[in-house]
């Protein structure tokens, strides 16, 4: 049983480029949530999905994109990479009370 | 303006003895409270939760406790070992399916052998 499994684990950009963040998970989840963390702070939620075909904003938004086509697919878009975007991004879904996380990307903008 | 506050960025403490976490609230209306655990390089993996409905919740080595007036919780870790030295988050909702969880900052837990 492989939970949430996120790639890449690494990744750095240039100002402007773009790029997808995969997240996929095989417990049928329904909730998946994408969630940023920047040093020293604590995880923002980007964007969440209760469900295939349905997604919304969280605390952090701007600057990304997500989709749910799928149960298992979550993915996260950058659509033109800035350095505020340099942080360790963790994809996690969630059911009942406990949340599972996958093993992160850290994704630098320079 | 945060929500879910955790004071201590660390926390140093010999093996075998009691490890202290804490953690504050304002938002009167959470009601249910998540506590995970992170290690370098890795995700945060759930530990132990807590319903608005209860004071206390124990799992073998780790027990979490819950004072609503205060709005304060923390997680005891006792007999500290080792393998407990990560981050520690707590986390809280409103209600045990809600959709989102708010995070706090982290504590950085040394366990000392």
């Amino acid at each position: 049983n492989a939970g949430v499994t996120q790639t890449p684990k690494f990744r750095i950009l240039k100002i402007g480029q773009s790029m997808t963040l995969q997240c996929t998970q095989d417990m049928n989840h329904n909730y998946m949530y994408w969630y940023r963390q920047d040093p020293g702070m604590g995880l923002k939620l980007i964007y969440y999905s209760v469900g295939a075909g349905i997604t919304d904003k969280g605390e952090v938004p701007n600057g990304y994109n997500v989709s749910r086509s799928t149960t298992e697919d979550f993915p996260l878009r950058l659509e033109l990479a800035a350095p505020s975007q340099t942080s360790v991004y963790f994809c996690a879904s969630r059911i009942d009370t406990e949340a599972f996380f996958g093993q992160g990307t850290r994704l630098t903008v320079v | 303006d945060q929500q879910v506050k955790q004071n201590s960025p660390s926390l140093s403490v010999q093996e075998g003895r009691i490890s202290i976490l804490n953690c504050d609230y304002t938002n009167s209306m959470f009601d249910y409270f998540l506590w995970y655990k992170k290690y370098p390089a890795e995700g945060p993996t759930f530990l132990i939760s807590i319903s608005s409905i209860k004071d206390k919740n124990e799992d073998g080595r780790f027990t979490v406790f819950l004072n609503k007036s205060a709005k304060h919780l923390s997680l005891h870790i006792v007999p500290s070992q080792p393998g407990d030295s990560a981050v520690y988050f707590c986390a809280a909702s409103y209600g045990a399916g809600s959709y989102q969880l708010t995070f706090g900052k982290g504590t950085k837990l040394s366990v000392i052998p």
